[in-house]
């Protein structure tokens, strides 16, 4: 089985803009979840759906949104970037409850 | 994550056990992770264990899990060079939402 992927890899983007990142699950899984890791503070957990809706939700600002498709691919928007949005965003999917999260490699985003 | 706490910096041996400890504060956890990241990649789950369980083994890897003091420990038997990364100690409530600690730097001197 394909593992879970993310585009694009690398962004650079400008204060004020706003970015879309996507997130493809293992076939199969239906739950997906979303983490910023920086230096700074660490692994966060942003956000998770399962069946096109958002489950549970971490401490971030409104910029910071996502959705889920039908087909479980799932995108994460952040709006008016700021230099702090600077992280590494991971995707993580699942089959179910007590079956552990797969990540993908991440996508890097910097902020100038 | 403020819940889990672990200790920044191991260094081992190459062929020698590696102990990697972890504290976590939330009684109401249920599940109980250990993720690997070299540099520039994600998070590799290693294994995972139930809160109602004390030991999983599997292959060089061991957990301990002693929860009346919500500690939690990866034991690496045989440590090689390919072992030096980054190790996380994850926990959660549900499964879905995981909280992590900062993360172990193995360093594995030959």
């Amino acid at each position: 089985k394909a593992g879970v992927t993310q585009t694009p890899r690398y962004l650079i983007k400008t204060r004020g803009q706003q970015v879309t990142l996507s997130c493809s699950p293992i076939s199969g899984h239906r739950s997906v979840s979303w983490y910023q890791q920086t230096p700074g503070q660490g692994l966060q957990f942003l956000f998770e759906y399962f069946s096109e809706t958002q489950r549970n939700k971490g401490n971030f600002p409104g910029r910071f949104s996502g959705r889920q498709f039908s087909n479980s691919r799932s995108e994460m928007n952040v709006s008016t970037l700021e230099l702090g949005d600077s992280a590494l965003y991971l995707c993580a999917s699942s089959w179910g409850q007590g079956l552990g999260q797969y990540f993908g490699p991440g996508t890097r985003l910097t902020v100038t | 994550g403020e819940d889990v706490e672990q200790s920044l910096f191991l260094s081992v041996r190459e062929g020698d056990s590696s102990v990697i400890n972890c504290t976590y504060t939330d009684s109401s956890s249920t599940y109980l992770y250990w993720y690997k990241q070299e540099p520039g990649a994600g998070l590799q789950l290693l294994t995972y264990i139930f809160s109602n369980m004390d030991m999983k083994q599997d292959q060089r890897l061991t957990v301990l899990l002693n929860k009346k003091d919500k500690h939690l420990s990866l034991r690496i038997a045989d440590t090689q060079t390919g072992d030096s990364a980054i190790y996380f100690c994850a926990e959660s409530f549900n499964d879905y939402k995981l909280s992590f600690g900062a993360g172990t730097t193995v360093t594995v001197r030959a």
